[in-house]
């Protein structure tokens, strides 16, 4: 399994609250993602970042941050959470950015907000 | 602009059985396709892709897939369930020359295996 280990796994919190996600890598890939999966959605890409410092946004940002100061670690920040928000987020890797490799995925941690 | 379509919600099989799981793409390029597996409380662990090459993949598990293009589709299968293999599964496409950030996922089949 690729070394991808999300935290918390499990977090409750309430409305209006900031979260933070991490994502923690030890497979030095260069392109990391966060998803959120919510039933008949599958996963939409929130973030993604190709480097330290250099990051982007996915299908479904509003209402998010990311940052990436070291090429192992991952955050995700909701700054004033939202019972939209609830949700099971995943982190992803990959080696290159193309199209035609795969992702590796951490274990998902689950969000909920009310 | 790219989509897919995962035809059953839910497939149920009894062990010991074929499974079939359905998936259906629409891509303007050259796709790549991606089979996931994904077990309780768990990320998603590849199972086979597809990226141009053979049409018929093999994956883990025993798990393969054959890739259509005159039917667009791109269906799991596997000769003989195993209690092991319920789970849901996930077909993706992405643009094969393009970036990894345009992943499309597939809402999901959730296969239940039948003792």
């Amino acid at each position: 399994d690729a070394g991808i280990t999300q935290s918390p796994r499990h977090k409750v919190t309430e409305t209006g609250t900031p979260v933070t996600l991490r994502c923690h890598q030890t497979e030095n890939h260069r392109y990391m993602y966060w998803y959120r999966q919510d039933p008949g959605h599958g996963l939409r890409l929130i973030h993604y970042s190709y480097g330290v410092k250099d990051t982007d946004k996915g299908e479904v940002s509003d209402g998010y941050s990311v940052s990436r100061s070291k090429t192992e670690d991952f955050l995700l920040t909701l700054e004033s959470a939202t019972s939209s928000q609830t949700s099971v987020y995943f982190c992803a890797i990959s080696g290159t950015g193309q199209g035609n490799q795969p992702q590796h995925f951490g274990d998902g941690t689950r969000l909920s907000i009310l | 602009a790219q989509s897919v379509t995962q035809l059953d919600s839910h497939v149920s099989v009894s062990e010991g059985t074929p499974v079939l799981l359905r998936c259906n793409y629409s891509s303007s390029y050259s796709p790549s396709l991606f089979w996931y597996v994904q077990h309780p409380n768990k990320g998603l662990q590849l199972l086979l892709k597809y990226t141009s090459a053979a049409t018929l993949v093999k994956g883990i598990n025993g798990f393969e897939a054959e890739f259509k293009k005159s039917e667009t589709s791109f269906h799991l299968t596997k000769p003989s369930a195993h209690m092991s293999d319920a789970a849901e599964y996930f077909c993706v496409v992405s643009r094969s020359s393009g970036s990894a950030r345009q992943l499309t996922f597939g809402s999901g089949t959730q296969l239940t295996v039948l003792p």
